[in-house]
């Protein structure tokens, strides 16, 4: 089982909010760790969005807009993260990130489509 | 403006090396982890390196022994050593630094490794 597990694929509307997850591993408790979390275009590097550990201890990324926000689900020991307002632009791969013991450990990505 | 340029990237066969570098500006490269991701085709980004501020190193499990991350200072470059290539290390190499709280929050353009006969 992989360490971080994000779907897949979602869509969502222009104008709605897309809720990404990142789910950890089972036996990895996930009030333990800082989740990060990338935006992806095609033929580009991947830029940082956020990062979020608690409510008072979050990061957001230099320009990166505010309708991006993360949060944790405990009931489900997953990393979120929501995109509010949806736009076209927003249509990318998302990975999220964390720093375990054996390094860092990216998500499988999830692909974003606004449509 | 911080920015990280790649380079050193090829066509490399089986067995062989490659040193990738990374020419970082408007920063100060010491003070800051620096790191090398890479990105199969069509693939995920996965973490291949960090060199810390006081220079102990650390590798992905499936580079490790084989990959080595280095720093110049003087010359504000990082560098990677790829020896015993093999076709699965086929990717974009990404140079990153880090910020306070560990993120990723520059990156490079990357370059492109391709490891085949």
């Amino acid at each position: 089982q992989p360490v971080l597990t994000q779907p897949t694929s979602l869509s969502a509307s222009p104008g709605a909010s897309a809720r990404l997850t990142c789910t950890l591993r089972s036996g990895i408790n996930l009030g333990g760790y800082r989740i990060f979390w990338y935006q992806q275009k095609p033929e580009s590097p991947p830029r940082y969005l956020l990062d979020f550990y608690s409510d008072s201890n979050k990061r957001q990324g230099s320009g990166v807009p505010s309708r991006f926000s993360g949060s944790k689900d405990a009931s489900s020991n997953a990393g979120i993260l929501v995109i509010s307002g949806l736009q076209s632009d927003d249509e990318a791969d998302y990975y999220c990130l964390i720093w375990h013991s054996s390094g860092a450990v990216f998500g499988g990505g999830t692909k974003l489509t606004v449509l | 403006e911080v920015q990280l340029v790649e380079s050193g990237g090829g066509l490399i066969q089986p067995g062989g090396s490659l040193r990738l570098s990374c020419a970082a500006s408007g920063f100060t490269v010491s003070e800051h982890y620096m790191n090398w991701v890479r990105q199969a085709p069509g693939k995920g980004l996965e973490w291949v390196s960090v060199i810390y501020g006081g220079g102990t190193t650390d590798y992905a499990d499936s580079v490790k022994g084989r990959f080595t991350i280095s720093r110049d200072n003087s010359q504000s470059t990082v560098y990677l050593q790829m020896n015993s290539l093999r076709p699965e290390d086929t990717a974009v190499y990404y140079c990153a630094r880090e910020s306070s709280t560990r993120a990723f929050d520059s990156w490079g353009q990357g370059t492109l490794v391709t490891v085949s006969s």
